[in-house]
């Protein structure tokens, strides 16, 4: 399958710093990017999905000015999280869907990068 | 929005076993994925699989999309297959809650 990559695997920062997470389409365009955050022994809950070029749509009560994300082109999407606080420490998963070699138009098929554990110290 | 039911919550099964996770949806869907979320958190695809059925090796789903279910198969289990099995549906991909699997050697 096509392959999606996150980046980093894990952070370790102190309260009130920001902190940025990429995640990048490989092998294919990526028309819609999602963010999802996954607390041990939980499901994944989607916090927002983002289309190139456009401004990331939020889920109920999640924070954009808190989540800033930022989906420039078809292979990138970041999170930041601002002022980041303990109760931010989670993991933090990206996917995304779109089209290419491996990825036939029109799918809705999405593919995930292999996450990023935050912890806020 | 969309809820996604998956059963059961819990599963453990001795090595060699059969199994089967069933994953409801409330409303018509046309994506619906089946993962593998490995110890490490990484999340491998499956299946996509929004009607039909499809096999890959000892893994088989099926879903039936005017009954808003689909099924996941597991035969044979070995103990690598110890993990948390989540569906996702809707363009949105909502995950369920994920059925824990522990096989026994």
């Amino acid at each position: 399958g096509a392959v999606v990559s996150q980046h980093p695997s894990w952070v370790i920062c102190k309260s009130g710093t920001s902190v940025k997470i990429e995640c990048r389409s490989l092998d294919f365009q990526a028309t819609t990017m999602f963010w999802y955050r996954q607390f041990p022994k939980q499901s994944l809950m989607l916090m927002a999905t983002s289309n190139e070029g456009s401004k990331a749509t939020y889920e109920q009560g999640v924070e954009k000015d808190k989540f800033l994300i930022n989906h420039a082109s078809l292979t990138l999407s970041t999170l930041t999280v601002t002022s980041a606080h303990p109760e931010d420490s989670s993991f933090y998963i990206c996917s995304a869907m779109g089209q290419g070699k491996k990825v036939f138009r029109g799918s809705t098929e999405a593919f995930f990068g292999q996450g990023t554990r935050l912890t806020v110290v | 929005g969309i809820q996604v039911e998956q059963s059961p919550p819990d599963l453990i099964l001795q090595e060699g076993a059969n199994s089967t996770l069933r994953c409801n949806f409330s409303d018509s869907v046309n994506n619906l994925q089946w993962f593998h979320q490995n110890p490490w958190g990484q999340l491998i695809n499956l299946f996509y699989i929004p009607s039909g059925t499809k096999q890959n090796g000892r893994l088989s789903a099926t879903t039936v999309a005017t009954e808003r279910y689909s099924l996941l198969y597991i035969s044979s289990s070995q103990t690598t297959d110890s993990g948390v099995y989540f569906c996702a549906v809707d363009d949105k991909i909502i995950f369920g809650k994920g059925t824990r699997l522990h096989i026994l050697p």
